[in-house]
């Protein structure tokens, strides 16, 4: 069955610190991947995409992500990391051919930023 | 350019009580749409989803229903809401190669 897992629920890291927030995806078919962040109480904001090629993508507000095939991951980095990127991340799996265009979701991970 | 319109913004209903919750795009046609329901720490349910006027495919069965009246309306309706039903509901569209974009939510609380 297709699935998304982000294993960590809830990540607090220092302002300036480097982020990396984890992944993995099982999926049968060849999978395109979606980073959203969610501020508290707003809509799903669209952070980057990947459809195929370059396997780094970069995204809005300094995020890139990369895609390792061999690793079933679709992990989020950013350098630096400022206080308002503390917010709840949402990785995101579709499949080319699949139903409707339909995305999976992972259940979130909550970044607390410290000063 | 694009914009996606959920209302209200906040509801509070009482258990057994009707609903009825739009979404509206503007700047495209024939989109794609989707209802999903947010529950703490379980990530986004995928409710609904229509690919066109009167399309509605279910996702999960459950106490909800969905319309799509016209080509850029979304409902999401229910004849009897139950606790169970409180959340956060978004709306997302889909305009091309399988992107969906979502609206600001609506936060159901049922009492």
């Amino acid at each position: 069955a297709q699935s998304v897992t982000q294993p960590d629920i809830h990540i607090t890291v220092s302002e300036g610190a480097s982020l990396e927030l984890r992944c993995n995806y099982s999926y049968g078919a060849t999978p395109y991947l979606f980073w959203y962040v969610q501020s508290p109480g707003q809509g799903l904001q669209l952070l980057l995409k990947y459809f195929s090629g370059d396997t780094l993508v970069q995204g809005i507000k300094g995020f890139e992500a990369e895609f390792k095939r061999s690793q079933s991951s679709f992990n989020l980095r950013k350098p630096s990391v400022h206080w308002s990127d503390a917010a709840e991340y949402f990785c995101a799996v579709g499949a080319y051919g699949g139903s409707q265009g339909n995305l999976i979701f992972g259940k979130g991970t909550k970044l607390s930023v410290k000063p | 350019s694009q914009t996606i319109h959920q209302w209200p913004a906040t509801l509070v209903q009482p258990v057994g009580s009707p609903l009825s919750l739009e979404c509206t795009v503007e700047g495209t046609s024939n989109p794609n749409l989707y209802w999903y329901r947010q529950a703490a720490g379980r990530g986004l349910q995928l409710l609904f989803y229509s690919v066109g006027i009167g399309q509605i495919s279910s996702e999960v069965p459950q106490n909800l229903s969905a319309s799509r009246p016209q080509d850029r309306q979304f409902i999401l309706s229910s004849k009897k809401l139950l606790l169970s039903d409180s959340g956060f509901y978004l709306c997302a569209w889909m305009p091309s190669r399988y992107e969906q974009f979502f609206g600001p939510g609506t936060r159901l609380t049922v009492l």
